[in-house]
């Protein structure tokens, strides 16, 4: 099966730095990367979608300021939080839509766990 | 707003047993429903998934079952084991996107 990667698995930061999150897929090309927000016991929440070579397209309320998606390669997007607060702490989860296979399906990375003290 | 409604929320099962979760969609743009299986700590992992123009699909011990007429589709996980105790969610794809519903928190009791 496709396999997706995420670095780093988690980490822990202070109130106002900077966090980039990397995203690879291992042994296919990705078209279409997704990054997304998952709290505690929740579902995961769809937060932007990147297509390679092309600016990253938000879902309605979240801040493409403070979340910075770059997706430079088909086997590579990465996800900034920049001035990273308390209430960003949260487990981000990047997917890839396979390339020339059906549209429809999305392997994920096993996400990346951020807390912000 | 939610597409995508699971229930129940949480579920128990005596090792052997049927664990069984529903989803209900609103969109019927929807054509393509996958399931999800998510361990504590790890990214969810595509368990099966079923297209609208097919009823039921099954893959081992798990079954999807599809009505299309009312909108619903159930997974069915057949002689449950204590591995497959997990949070498994539902979702509808369109436009490339996925729709997750809330999760089912499935504990199997040895």
């Amino acid at each position: 099966g496709a396999v997706v990667s995420q670095h780093p698995s988690r980490v822990i930061c202070k109130s106002g730095t900077s966090v980039k999150i990397e995203c690879r897929s291992l042994d296919f090309q990705a078209t279409t990367m997704f990054w997304y927000r998952q709290f505690p016991k929740k579902s995961l929440m769809l937060m932007a979608t990147s297509n390679e070579g092309s600016k990253a397209t938000y879902e309605q309320g979240v801040e493409k300021d403070k979340f910075l998606i770059n997706h430079a390669s088909l086997t590579l997007s990465t996800l900034t939080v920049t001035s990273a607060h308390p209430e960003d702490s949260s487990f981000y989860i990047c997917s890839a839509r396979v390339r020339g296979r059906g549209a429809d399906t999305q392997y994920f990375g096993p996400g990346t766990r951020l807390t912000v003290l | 707003q939610q597409q995508v409604k699971q229930s129940p929320q949480s579920l128990i099962v005596q090792k052997g047993g049927i664990s069984i979760i529903n989803c209900a969609y609103e969109n019927t743009a929807f054509d393509y429903f996958p399931w999800y299986q998510q361990f504590p700590g790890k990214g969810p992992a595509l368990l099966i998934a079923i297209r609208p123009d097919v009823s039921e699909k099954k893959e081992g011990r798990f079954t999807i079952s599809f009505n299309k007429s009312a909108k619903q589709f159930s997974l069915h996980i057949m002689d449950s084991q204590p591995g497959d105790s997990a949070t498994y969610f539902c979702a509808g794809h369109v436009d490339y996107k996925l729709s997750f519903g809330a999760g089912t928190t499935v504990t199997v009791r040895a």
